[in-house]
């Protein structure tokens, strides 16, 4: 079974800041998603990625296959940005589908206005 | 477009009682997965159904039943439910296995005491 560890556990910071989030893992993967879970509880894909770099508005996703680890990065933070921030991880096996993703405990992130 | 809906929000269930938590999705998905969230535990998978008519065991099966209805419905059953069940429940569906991203239900929060 693949390990998911992020950090940090809890995040705090002003306004405006920019934000990193990491995940790593222990073994290869075919592909990694970022979630994001709001207040409320509901939960929203943001990324899906298996190699390099992707962005979407002011969020940017990079992936190092060779190192196993991933990040999620924040740019110009807003306290609607404040969620819990969980990384996915899918095993390396072509065979692998979604059933196998294994899912990190989250960051729990907020910005202060 | 409803995306994944999922019903009860929000249930409280005596020891030994059952119940059936209902998700549809309206996306034409081959996909869907239930899963549960624990505090301090990532999601964990209890069933999944890779295309209508299939339904197959994830990590956490045990006192859980389910039914792929059809293409839209993926039902979970708790024939006899039990403390250890208390969780947050979330319905989630993917265009296939493999290669799209998850879209989540809003979750319930089930206690059972």
């Amino acid at each position: 079974k693949n390990e998911v560890e992020q950090s940090p556990q809890n995040l705090t910071a002003q306004e405006g800041e920019f934000i990193t989030i990491n995940c790593s893992y222990s073994v290869g993967i075919s592909a990694l998603h970022w979630l994001q879970q709001h207040p409320g509880g509901g939960i929203v894909s943001l990324f899906m990625l298996s190699s390099g770099k992707k962005k979407h508005g002011r969020l940017i996703a990079t992936i190092n296959i060779q190192e196993k680890h991933s990040s999620l990065h924040i740019t110009a933070s807003h306290p609607r940005d404040s969620a819990v921030y969980i990384c996915a991880v899918r095993g390396g096996s072509p065979n692998f589908g979604n059933e196998k993703l294994t899912f990190g405990t989250g960051t729990r992130l907020t910005i202060i206005p | 477009n409803a995306g994944v809906t999922q019903t009860p929000k929000f249930q409280v269930l005596k020891t030994g009682q059952s119940m059936t938590l209902q998700c549809a999705q309206d996306m034409n998905h081959n996909s869907m997965y239930w899963y549960r969230q624990d505090p301090g535990m990532g999601l964990r998978l209890i069933y999944y159904s890779a295309s209508e008519g299939t339904t197959d065991k994830g990590e956490v099966p045990n006192g859980y039943n389910v039914s792929r209805l059809n293409k839209r419905e993926f039902s979970l059953r708790l024939e006899s439910a039990a403390p250890s069940q208390t969780s947050v429940y979330f319905c989630a569906s993917t265009r296939d296995r493999v290669d799209s991203p998850l879209h989540f239900g809003n979750g319930t929060r089930l206690t059972v005491t």
